[in-house]
């Protein structure tokens, strides 16, 4: 079974500057999607960025970047010119790629708040 | 398109009752989920359906019942509840349909219960 943790349980920026959330994952697959996924205070989830296991290169979604290091097993998310909108949850989350039907992993998430 | 939409948004339940947590989805997607958010916590799967007819245990389905006679439907039925049961509920879908990104989840608003 795969295992996804977060090992920051808060984090706080000040706006404009850049910050960076760690995630670390467990699994034997070597095809496999992985997430950050945002909560703000409304409880909706939304997805920030994906990385897929196959490709070398890093995802990069406007201000928001990952460090993907498959040796490692490490996937973390960092956020530049954060925003006082950044305020939320983070969530990592894994999918194999093939045999999951496409369930979602999660970790316990990391409370990231900017302050102004 | 609505996309995921979950009602009610909120309830309280006393201990014993039952009820029934709706999810719909107007993207004609074939694979649906059923996830809840404890405090502090990430996403834990219940139940999950690859289509209409066909449904499966998640990570933590005791206490819970899920049916899916229709595409656009997955209600999540809660039939004794039970103070352990106190949590966010979150809908969510996804498509295998050709060129459709089949790892992407689409999630709902989340329904939070409270049971007393």
């Amino acid at each position: 079974a795969q295992t996804v943790t977060q090992s920051q349980p808060e984090m706080s920026v000040q706006e404009a500057e850049t910050v960076t959330l760690s995630c670390t994952y467990d699994t034997s697959e070597n095809n496999y999607y992985l997430f950050w996924y945002k909560q703000p205070p409304s409880r909706q989830m939304i997805l920030v960025i994906r990385q897929e296991a196959y490709k070398q290169q890093n995802a990069t979604e406007n201000r928001f970047s990952v460090n993907f290091q498959k040796a490692a097993k490490s996937f973390s998310l960092k956020i530049s010119d954060s925003q006082l909108g950044d305020t939320a949850m983070y969530f990592c989350a894994f999918m194999k790629h093939l045999g999951s039907n496409y369930k979602l992993t999660f970790g316990k998430g990391t409370l990231l708040t900017v302050n102004p | 398109n609505a996309g995921v939409t979950q009602t009610p948004k909120f309830r309280i339940l006393k201990i014993g009752q039952s009820m029934t947590l709706q999810c719909t989805q107007d993207m004609n997607h074939n694979y649906m989920y059923w996830y809840r958010q404890d405090p502090g916590m990430g996403l834990k799967l219940i139940y999950y359906s690859v289509g209409a007819g066909i449904t499966d245990k998640g990570e933590v389905p005791n206490g819970y019942n899920v049916s899916r006679s229709t595409t656009e439907d997955f209600p999540l039925r809660l039939e004794l509840a039970a103070p352990s049961q106190t949590s966010v509920y979150f809908c969510a879908s996804t498509t295998t349909r050709t060129g459709a990104s089949t790892d992407t989840q689409y999630f709902g608003p989340g329904t939070r219960l409270t049971v007393l």
